[in-house]
């Protein structure tokens, strides 16, 4: 159980281009998911909570612009690039909270490695 | 603010020869401690979560325990494959979220 899933897997796109990530709890509802950024041999920076069906919450200095965040339903949240450019390219990661979960016991999805060249 | 620190940075052992990974932390009121193991190029692998104070949990080669200022994870005759980044994270009461240490790159050489 408490699986995630997060689509695609990895991404190269040109710069100025826009890139959509999928992040999606399998077999359980989270009502909270969230987007985490991850450079290499650096832990995770949160970027982004997401509450099911409302506007998600940026962490300081993450451009809401930029990174869009969309959790329509209880099991689907999606992270989409704007105009990205070369200092965007990082390894994105999502988590899912489960519905009536007491405490922020998180599970994360495999992460998306994004390249814009 | 909740802050949290992980040592050593890295950490090589022999297959066999048991460790201890710390994780020092200052929350405003924890809601739980949280271990988690990730694999490169992978997303964190949920291990653990802690409570309270003389809490403690196994599974297989992995301990953790927690008092009220850090958290020890044991690795007792680790393998080869317990080689892996172990990250910690902490919720406390001022929010909705996980702060996460540096984490600590464990090698085990067979």
């Amino acid at each position: 159980g408490a699986v995630v899933s997060q689509h695609p897997s990895w991404v190269i796109c040109k710069s100025g281009t826009s890139v959509k990530i999928e992040c999606r709890s399998l077999d359980f509802q989270a009502t909270t998911m969230f987007w985490y950024r991850q450079f290499p041999k650096q832990s995770l920076m949160l970027m982004a909570t997401s509450n099911e069906g409302s506007k998600a919450t940026y962490e300081q200095g993450v451009e809401k612009d930029k990174f869009l965040i969309n959790h329509a339903s209880l099991t689907l949240s999606t992270l989409t690039v704007t105009s990205a450019h070369p200092e965007d390219s990082s390894f994105y990661i999502c988590s899912a909270r489960a519905e009536g979960a007491a405490y922020n016991e998180q599970f994360f999805g495999p992460g998306t490695r994004l390249t814009v060249l | 603010e909740d802050q949290v620190t992980q040592s050593p940075e890295a950490l090589r052992l022999q297959e066999g020869e048991s460790s201890s990974l710390n994780c020092s932390y200052t929350v405003s009121g924890l809601r739980g401690l949280f271990w988690y193991r990730q694999d490169p190029g992978k997303g964190p692998e949920f291990l653990f979560t802690l409570y309270s104070a003389g809490e403690e949990k196994e599974k297989e080669r992995l301990k953790a325990t927690l008092t009220k200022k850090e958290s020890f994870l044991h690795i007792t005759a680790p393998k080869p494959e317990d080689s892996a980044t172990y990250l910690c994270a902490v919720e406390g009461n001022a929010g909705n979220m996980l702060t996460f240490g540096g984490g600590t790159r464990l090698m085990v050489k067979p």
